[in-house]
């Protein structure tokens, strides 16, 4: 069974643009939850979808977006890079969302490290 | 605010040796409690959740928790330690709002003697 794939693995980008991350969960998983991970912040969450429906949600700005298509990708978007956006963006699929009294593993990816120039 | 704390930035303990690592959450209600693993070989994994009900829960690679209402704690433990146990610990708390939220802590690094 393939594991949650994560692409790209790398990115560098500059100030001011855009970027797109990608999540493939784990076959017949329907929750996606992303989280970043920094030095300084530690690690945060950011979302989860469960079903193409935004569940859950951190305390990030409106820059971080994100979506799910009806084959369980998701994806992230983060528009007007800023320096502090390096990280790395880790993505967990689950069967159940975060919130179901389940005890269903989470899965997680290997990670998209984003560097900001 | 709500917020989770791992007093402990680092632990050492020897192979071998019982470990209990620290979580207190500060939260109107009772959250739903995490803990996670990461290290270097293997990435961040779940290790074990409480929702409810009975407070001591079991969870992979022989840790366990035990959820205490009275002190706000969600202190994570095992019996005995292996080397490959060495990584960073987070705990994590789900909190209720318009979304719900997960609040993770600053994590503790755990490192192992032989």
């Amino acid at each position: 069974k393939a594991g949650v794939t994560q692409t790209p693995r790398y990115l560098i980008k500059t100030r001011g643009q855009q970027v797109t991350l990608s999540c493939s969960p784990i076959s017949g998983h329907r929750s996606v939850s992303w989280y970043q991970q920094t030095p300084g912040q530690g690690l945060q969450f950011l979302f989860e979808y469960f079903s193409e429906t935004q569940r859950n949600k951190g305390n990030f700005p409106g820059r971080f977006s994100g979506r799910q298509f009806s084959n369980s990708r998701s994806e992230m978007n983060v528009s007007t890079l800023e320096l502090g956006d390096s990280a790395l963006y880790l993505c967990a699929s689950s069967l159940v969302p975060l919130s179901k009294k389940l005890n269903q593993p989470q899965h997680f990816g290997d990670g998209t490290r984003l560097s900001i120039l | 605010a709500q917020s989770v704390t791992q007093p402990d930035i680092h632990i050492t303990v020897s192979e071998g040796a019982s470990l209990e690592l620290r979580c207190n959450y500060s939260y109107g209600a009772t959250p739903y409690l995490f803990w996670y693993v990461q290290s270097p070989g293997q990435g961040l994994q779940l290790l074990l959740k409480y929702f409810s009900g009975d407070t001591l829960v079991q969870g992979i690679k022989g840790f366990e928790a035990e959820f205490k209402r009275s002190q706000s704690s969600f202190n994570l433990r095992k019996p005995s330690v292996h080397w490959s146990d060495a990584a960073e610990y987070f705990c994590a708390a789900l909190v209720s709002g318009g979304y719900n939220k997960l609040i993770f802590g600053a994590g503790t690094r755990l490192a192992v003697h032989p």
